[in-house]
């Protein structure tokens, strides 16, 4: 069963563009939310993450809108940059599980064109 | 510090060869992950130990054999792997308590030959 569906799979914008990806989940036990930005051959890099009582987190470029009551999320990637170019993955943390575990979304390709 | 290190980098290995995958941190945290990850997919829980004991396992195949000899260090012991297993192998670590951030290493590319 996938807990947390991302979309779109992938996505091409010009630079300077905005990047939205989205997510939804499931699991109403979820309590944290984390986006992870991975290149080719690298591991995943946590980029900006979202607790349930917040409904929008900035950093720098890159915000998180929370929807809690449609368990919904978005990563929006502002003046989008040619090496922002990689693959995202939403997640979702369960504390109910040992060890809190993470659920994934099935990742989206971000192309950026210069 | 949120630095996971991962040895060796890359790694080939025979069907007949045993292999072991070292992941460190020095966060203290006290949970820590194996993942396996395929190419175009999001990583695959594979075991998590919490406070150095096996807490779950993702009813992996026994020729993947994991080891937490402390709190900083995770092992991924190999043997008798087949070419299907060919991945990048993930380690990452957490701290306990609410919500709290999961950093991932680099990853162990290993090709099964």
């Amino acid at each position: 069963q996938q807990q947390v569906k991302q979309s779109p799979q992938s996505l091409i914008v010009q630079k300077g563009g905005i990047s939205i990806i989205n997510c939804a989940y499931e699991n109403t036990a979820f309590d944290y939310f984390p986006w992870y930005q991975q290149f080719p051959g690298k591991g995943p890099a946590l980029l900006i993450a979202i607790r349930p009582d917040v409904s929008e987190k900035k950093e720098g470029r890159f915000t998180i809108s929370f929807n809690k009551s449609a368990k919904q999320f978005s990563l929006h990637i502002m003046d989008s940059q040619p090496g922002d170019s990689a693959t995202y993955f939403c997640a979702a943390s369960d504390p109910t599980t040992s060890g809190s575990r993470l659920t994934f979304g099935e990742g989206t390709q971000l192309t950026v064109n210069p | 510090d949120t630095e996971v290190t991962q040895t060796p980098k890359h790694l080939v290995m025979g069907m007949t060869n045993k292999k072991s995958l070292k992941c460190e941190q020095h966060m203290g945290h006290r949970a820590m992950y194996w993942y396996k990850q395929k190419a175009k997919k999001p990583p695959e829980l594979m075991f998590v130990y919490s406070y150095e004991k096996l807490s779950i396992n993702e009813s992996v195949p026994s020729r993947f054999s994991p080891e937490c000899p402390n709190s900083s260090l995770l092992n991924l012991h190999l043997h008798a792997l087949q070419p299907e297993d060919s991945a990048l192998y993930l380690c990452a670590s957490r701290g306990q308590g609410m919500a709290t951030e999961a950093f991932f290493g680099q990853g162990t590319r290993l090709t099964v030959v």
